[in-house]
């Protein structure tokens, strides 16, 4: 069945840039995204791209979609210490059927000062 | 713009007692309308979602249920609460139109069953 796949934890210094992974099985996927986690608190929508697109960037974030991989990736440059959350990648369900989402299991991005 | 508001924050409930959690969304018409638990392994699992006023589809074979009785609003409910029901219970809402817009959560409820 459709399945996300991402590494479970991430350390990077302070400065450095954080690239978090994720591969997908759907391949009628339309839609991609990324979202954070802070302790306690609600997902927040970080950034997504459509499928149609290989890159997308906004401000220190930069999305890499290789379709032929199945292959997202998130860039974070210069990360901070309030990078440090859980990010989840999710891909639509179905092409067509944009209300569900299939989940990977977050990665926990550390940031050592 | 748009809000989701998600209560209440924590809860503390007994097993046996019944549960009621409400999600309303302000700033937008006719949303579709997600219910998510997260338990502590961090995965989340979809329980209920609604595309409009009394449509709900349920996810999964569980002792909860959902209600959408106005346009903005959503309701997880249980008559009686089991021990694996604890977890962070997520509210979230996407635009109708089905174009793929990305869903956007609220705050979160923490239950614990005691």
């Amino acid at each position: 069945g459709e399945d996300v796949e991402q590494s479970l934890f991430l350390s990077v210094r302070e400065g450095d840039s954080s690239v978090i992974n994720c591969t997908y099985t759907d391949s009628s996927s339309t839609y991609l995204y990324w979202y954070k986690q802070e302790p306690g608190a609600g997902l927040q929508l970080l950034t997504y791209i459509f499928s149609n697109m290989d890159m997308k960037q906004d401000q220190r974030l930069t999305v890499l979609l290789n379709k032929k991989d199945k292959h997202l990736s998130l860039r974070i440059a210069d990360t901070q210490t309030g990078d440090s959350a859980i990010y989840f990648c999710a891909e639509t369900f179905n092409a067509g059927n944009n209300r569900k989402l299939i989940w990977g299991l977050g990665t926990s991005l550390a940031v050592n000062p | 713009s748009q809000t989701i508001h998600q209560w209440p924050a924590t809860l503390v409930q007994p097993v046996g007692s019944p549960l009621s959690l409400e999600c309303t969304v302000e700033g937008t018409s006719n949303p579709n309308l997600y219910w998510y638990r997260q338990a502590a392994g961090r995965g989340l699992q979809l329980l209920f979602y609604s595309v409009g006023i009394g449509q709900i589809s349920s996810e999964v074979p569980q002792n909860l249920s959902a209600s959408r009785p106005q346009d903005r609003q959503f309701i997880l409910s249980s008559k009686k609460l089991l021990l694996s029901d604890s977890g962070f219970y997520l509210c979230a809402w996407s635009p109708g139109t089905g174009s793929g817009e990305p869903q956007h959560f609220g705050d979160g409820t923490r239950l614990s069953i005691l």
